[in-house]
């Protein structure tokens, strides 16, 4: 069964860092998504992206973050200078433009500790 | 109002018992629902779908009652198994397009003992 995969499981990095969290979506997926999750609490949508562009985004999502996919088969969730609260799992999502379009399906997640 | 609302629980029950979760949701707009299990440090994964006419998968029953804004997951027969948090969800699409960011609610957890 075709999954979301990605990369790292597990990121530290010290505060003001630069960390790029990767994810490869479902091969036939058109639609792709970022999610956190800080221990202990809900999961909260970040943005959403789909045809090349930003489909819709949170106030969580500031000038801080971008989304990329630099080639057809990465999605990158980057962020630019981190803050000790932005520890937290990120998850990648995608859905596919058929049917189903409004099942998402989660990759296992990124933990960032941000020191 | 909490746009999607679940008792956090826990819920301890013993193996073999029957256990009802329910969640309110605020936002009359929104368009699909679903039930995803997640255990401790994992992704979401998708339990089922939820549909206004009510809808079985083997032991678990979701029903939608959109006018009241509820929707519920009933477990039978609970295996230790089933032990895990247990996520409402609702997906808040926009204008035409069935894709849309989803709204978690904060989880309810099911501990199952033999």
């Amino acid at each position: 069964e075709p999954e979301v995969t990605q990369t790292p499981s597990h990121q530290v990095t010290q505060m003001g860092q630069e960390v790029i969290l990767r994810c490869v979506p479902i091969s036939n997926h058109l639609y792709f998504y970022w999610y956190r999750q800080i221990l202990g609490q809900k999961v909260e949508f970040l943005v959403s992206f789909y045809n090349n562009e930003i489909s819709e985004k949170s106030e969580i999502f500031d000038d801080q973050f971008s989304v990329e996919r630099p080639d057809g088969s990465n999605f990158t969730l980057k962020i630019r200078s981190t803050k000790l609260e932005d520890s937290a799992m990120y998850f990648c999502a995608s859905s596919d433009p058929g049917a189903r379009a409004d099942t998402q399906y989660f990759g296992p997640g990124t933990r960032l500790t941000v020191l | 109002r909490k746009e999607v609302e679940q008792d956090p629980g826990p819920f301890n029950v013993p193996e073999g018992a029957t256990v009802a979760f329910n969640c309110t949701y605020s936002n009359s707009a929104s368009q699909s629902f679903f039930w995803y299990r997640q255990d401790c440090r994992k992704e979401p994964k998708l339990l089922m779908s939820v549909y206004s006419s009510g809808n079985e998968d083997g032991r678990f029953t979701a029903q939608l009652n959109r006018a009241s804004q509820y929707i519920s997951l009933l477990i039978r027969d609970s295996k230790l198994s089933d032990s895990a948090t247990y996520l409402c969800v609702v997906n808040m699409a926009q204008g035409s397009s069935n894709t849309g960011k989803l709204i978690f609610g904060q989880g309810t957890t099911l501990q199952v003992k033999p």
